[in-house]
Parts: structure tokens; C-alpha cells; sequence
């Protein structure tokens, strides 16, 4: 079954930097990407996503880029904002029989300094 | 539309007590996730349904947990005889459902916040 690893659990950096986080993944056959921000106290929502035919998606500042042969995914924030501070969870998804489900990473907590 | 509902927002029970947890998915939604997720702590997998299949019960750490879904609709966690240990936030999320990928994309409701004195 899949299995998603995440990398590292905390991250802190100056406002204006740029942040990287890392999953890897098991199942060679996930074809689905999602992460999710969590911030303090609320539900986690989804920020980017990423299929498995598509090597690198952008929006505004974040970016996620898809190593299929190393299996491994990662979120790139630039220009970070203390707003961007959060925990962030990737996910991958994992085939079973008659249905998908997501498996989430551990998380990365993000703390961006002012 | 309306997103996904969990009651109680929070709730204070004594050990030994039973709780349930309402979640109440958004309208249409097929796929319907509960997660645990103690302080400080990432997302713990507990129970998966998914329209009429038999749910994917693997997440559930011991059998004083269960859930079912009504209809296809409203989902109760239930735990029976509560230790402290269960003290978390439950996240219940639901989607669309399977087959194109856009439709597993998981719509999380705010979390019942459990404390087990």
C-alpha cells in the first residue's frame, strides 16, 4: 500500500525567503498529489495539487514539482509572508480494490519570521 | 453551499463514558473520511466510506471505535468507554468521490475537539 514520508517535520524561515518541503511516496501507481495548509486552530485546506502527467504546477507563489521515477514531490514557497505560517500536509493516493483513498505525510510545520 | 458540519465543536466527557461525533458531509458527496489528530500532531487515518462499498475500517486503533454512515449521508464516530488517550481533535472530510482525480479532492470540517478527563 502507499506509504508518504515528509521532510522536515519543522522549518523556519526569514520572511522574504523561500521554503521547500519534501514527500516521498511508495506506490508507484499514485497518480495524485495534493497539500494541505493547516493554520493554528483551523481545518486544513487544500492550497496546490499535481497529477502525475504534469512534472510542475505553479500558482502565484507556491509550486509543487513531481519526480515520478525518484517518487518523490515537493512544495516550493517564495517571497514568504508570515501568513505563510502553517502546518503542511502533502498526500498521495493510494489504489485498493474498488476505490482510492489519500494518505497524508506527517506534516511540516512552517514558521516564517517577520 | 454549505461545507462539511462535525458537532459538537467540543466536547468534555469523563473516562469511561461513551461519545459520538456527528459529521455531516457536503450535499452529493460520496467519499467520506474521519481522521484524528492529537495536539501538535499530523492527520491519523481512521475510517473511509465510500458510497455503498463496505468502509475502509484500517485507521481504527482499537475496537472501542466505530462509525457508520446513514444514507449514504450523516456519519457518527462513536467511541465507547473513553480513555485520556482519545483526547483529540476529530476531522471528519468528505469528496466527491473516485474516478477522475479532481473529485478526490477533500473538503475537511472544522474538528471536535475531545477531552477525556
Amino acid at each position: 500500500g502507499e506509504n508518504v514520508e515528509q521532510h522536515p517535520s519543522t522549518l523556519s524561515v526569514q520572511e522574504g525567503d523561500s521554503a521547500v518541503i519534501k514527500c516521498t511516496y511508495s506506490d508507484s501507481a499514485s497518480n495524485y498529489f495534493p497539500w494541505y495548509k493547516q493554520e493554528l486552530g483551523k481545518r486544513p485546506q487544500l492550497i496546490i495539487d499535481i497529477r502525475s502527467n504534469v512534472g510542475e504546477k505553479k500558482d502565484q507563489r507556491i509550486a509543487v514539482t513531481l519526480n515520478k521515477t525518484a517518487k518523490h514531490f515537493s512544495l516550493h514557497i517564495t517571497e514568504t509572508q508570515p501568513e505563510d505560517s502553517a502546518v503542511y500536509f502533502c498526500a498521495g493516493l493510494k489504489r485498493n480494490t474498488g476505490f482510492q483513498k489519500l494518505v497524508f505525510g506527517t506534516g511540516t510545520r512552517l514558521l516564517v519570521s517577520p | 453551499g454549505a461545507g462539511v458540519s462535525q458537532s459538537p465543536s467540543n466536547k468534555v466527557t469523563e473516562k469511561g463514558k461513551d461519545v459520538e461525533l456527528r459529521c455531516d458531509p457536503i450535499s452529493g458527496h460520496t467519499a467520506l473520511y474521519w481522521y484524528r489528530q492529537s495536539l501538535g500532531q499530523g492527520l491519523e487515518f481512521l475510517i473511509y466510506f465510500q458510497g455503498n462499498s463496505a468502509p475502509d475500517k484500517s485507521g481504527l486503533p482499537s475496537d472501542r471505535f466505530s462509525a457508520e454512515r446513514t444514507g449514504g449521508s450523516v456519519s457518527t464516530l462513536t467511541i465507547q468507554r473513553t480513555q485520556q488517550e482519545d483526547s483529540a481533535v476529530y476531522l471528519c472530510a468528505s469528496s466527491s468521490g473516485t474516478g477522475r482525480l479532481a473529485k478526490n479532492i477533500q473538503y475537511f470540517g472544522a474538528g471536535t475537539r475531545l477531552s477525556v478527563l
